[in-house]
């Protein structure tokens, strides 16, 4: 258990559809990062907010948003969605700022776009 | 620009040895390398910076050559537990790592 927790663990929905996929990173960690991975693909970075602060940004669709929160838990809203949007989401969280640090993942939320 | 990493696919028996390679066009200040075994996260395994220092596990071994922009991931005596897909992450500036596509290694009795 890396102590990051993801919620949903499955969601299933249509195309079109809006969904918000939350997690909440290892206590005392600052940094937050999100992570698409396709069936049998690599980690595809999106997006990283360090103390609620978006730091950077990877390959990142515009439909696709993301924020921290002061509590320091980050939601990944992903809208009209599109059936290649279909995709293991990670998250991960680390101390600082990844440069350095290592990334302690969560379980990952599975999204089916029917 | 996402790193290489070669080969794509190897198969071991056990106790056997195998190295995993990572290379990039752009300059690097550290390489990250993660284990994802099926059906789970990633787990770190090591940091590489730039300069030498490492941070990550003792029995995994890697190196990282600045020069060339590589790094290699050594792992030794294979055993069961070592099967999954290894990722290298490359970081140029601060907190952007980009990882590879991975590379598949099944370790066979």
């Amino acid at each position: 258990d890396s102590g990051v927790t993801q919620t949903p663990k499955h969601l299933i929905t249509a195309t079109g559809q809006r969904v918000t996929l939350r997690c909440s990173p290892r206590s005392g960690d600052l940094s937050v990062y999100w992570y698409q991975q396709s069936l049998d693909q690599g980690l595809q970075f999106l997006i990283q907010y360090y103390n609620g602060e978006e730091r950077a940004k990877g390959n990142i669709l515009e439909r696709f948003s993301a924020q921290q929160f002061p509590d320091l838990h980050s939601e990944l809203n992903l809208s009209s969605l599109e059936l290649g949007d279909s995709a293991l989401y990670f998250c991960a969280s680390s101390v600082a700022g990844g440069l350095v640090n290592e990334q302690f993942f969560g379980p990952g939320t599975r999204l089916t776009v029917l | 620009q996402q790193p290489v990493q070669s080969p794509q696919a190897v198969i071991l028996r056990e106790g056997e040895d195998a190295v995993i390679n990572c290379s990039s066009s752009k300059a690097l200040y550290s390489v990250h390398w993660y284990r994802q075994k099926h059906g789970e996260a990633p787990v770190f395994l090591m940091i590489l910076l730039k300069g030498g220092e490492q941070k990550g596990h003792e029995k995994i071994s890697a190196s990282f050559n600045e020069k060339k922009q590589q790094s290699s991931l050594y792992l030794t005596a294979s055993q069961l537990s070592y099967s999954g897909t290894y990722f290298c992450g490359t970081a140029r500036s601060i907190d952007k790592v980009i990882f590879g596509p991975g590379t598949s290694l099944s370790v066979i009795p």
